[in-house]
């Protein structure tokens, strides 16, 4: 079974750009959540979708959002970039929303360079 | 607020030795925690999940131990390996999916 693929691996934008990253959860995995991880604030959550349905959001401001295709697909959009910006974002998938035995499983991420 | 503290942030032990590395958690109110691995540049795999009302969980050398009312929860590792070398992360997850991840200990194992 394949695992969770995130496109693109990396990615160099300037100030003001906007960005989309893509997830692909494994198959069957239908809860999709994205991080972002910086050597200053380590890993954060951003949000987590399910059904389409947004189920979760942290503490992230309004330029930073989702979605979730019926597929489960899931793509994050970053608008007007900022330099602090710059991070790994990893997309995780599990089997149905996130409970108690519900194991994440995370992709590669996509390394987001903002100059 | 949850806050997900690790120590110590970095440990280089010799092959062979047995190592413990710590999590504490300030809101005892959670549904599980879980410990990953994340090796350099990459994703991270899941290592164990704890359910809230377990104490501990095996998987082949690793075992990890939880104690809610302190908020505690440790990995060990027997005879480690060079190719254990990587940031082990511990993440508590509490209601409605949401989680918080500590800032990891970064071990090395050296041959």
């Amino acid at each position: 079974k394949a695992g969770v693929t995130q496109t693109p691996r990396y990615l160099i934008k300037t100030r003001g750009q906007q960005v989309t990253l893509s997830c692909s959860p494994i198959s069957g995995h239908r809860s999709v959540s994205w991080y972002q991880q910086t050597p200053g604030q380590g890993l954060q959550f951003l949000f987590e979708y399910f059904s389409e349905t947004q189920r979760n959001k942290g503490n992230f401001p309004g330029r930073f959002s989702g979605r979730q295709f019926s597929n489960s697909r899931s793509e994050m959009n970053v608008s007007t970039l900022e330099l602090g910006d710059s991070a790994l974002y990893l997309c995780a998938s599990s089997l149905i929303p996130t409970g108690p035995t519900d194991t994440q499983y995370f992709g590669p991420g996509t390394r987001l360079t903002v100059l | 607020k949850q806050e997900v503290t690790q120590i110590p942030a970095a440990l280089s032990v010799p092959e062979g030795e047995n190592l413990v590395l710590n999590c504490s958690f300030t809101d005892s109110a959670i549904y599980n925690l879980q410990w990953f691995r994340q090796d350099p540049g990459k994703g991270l795999t899941s290592l164990l999940l704890i359910q809230s009302s377990q104490r501990e969980q095996t998987s082949g050398r690793l075992n990890a131990s939880l104690d809610k009312s302190s908020g505690r929860s440790t990995l060990y590792i027997a005879a480690s390996q060079p190719g254990d070398s990587a940031t082990y992360l511990c993440a508590a997850y509490t209601n409605a999916g949401k989680s918080t991840f500590g800032d990891g200990t970064t071990l090395t194992v050296k041959p």
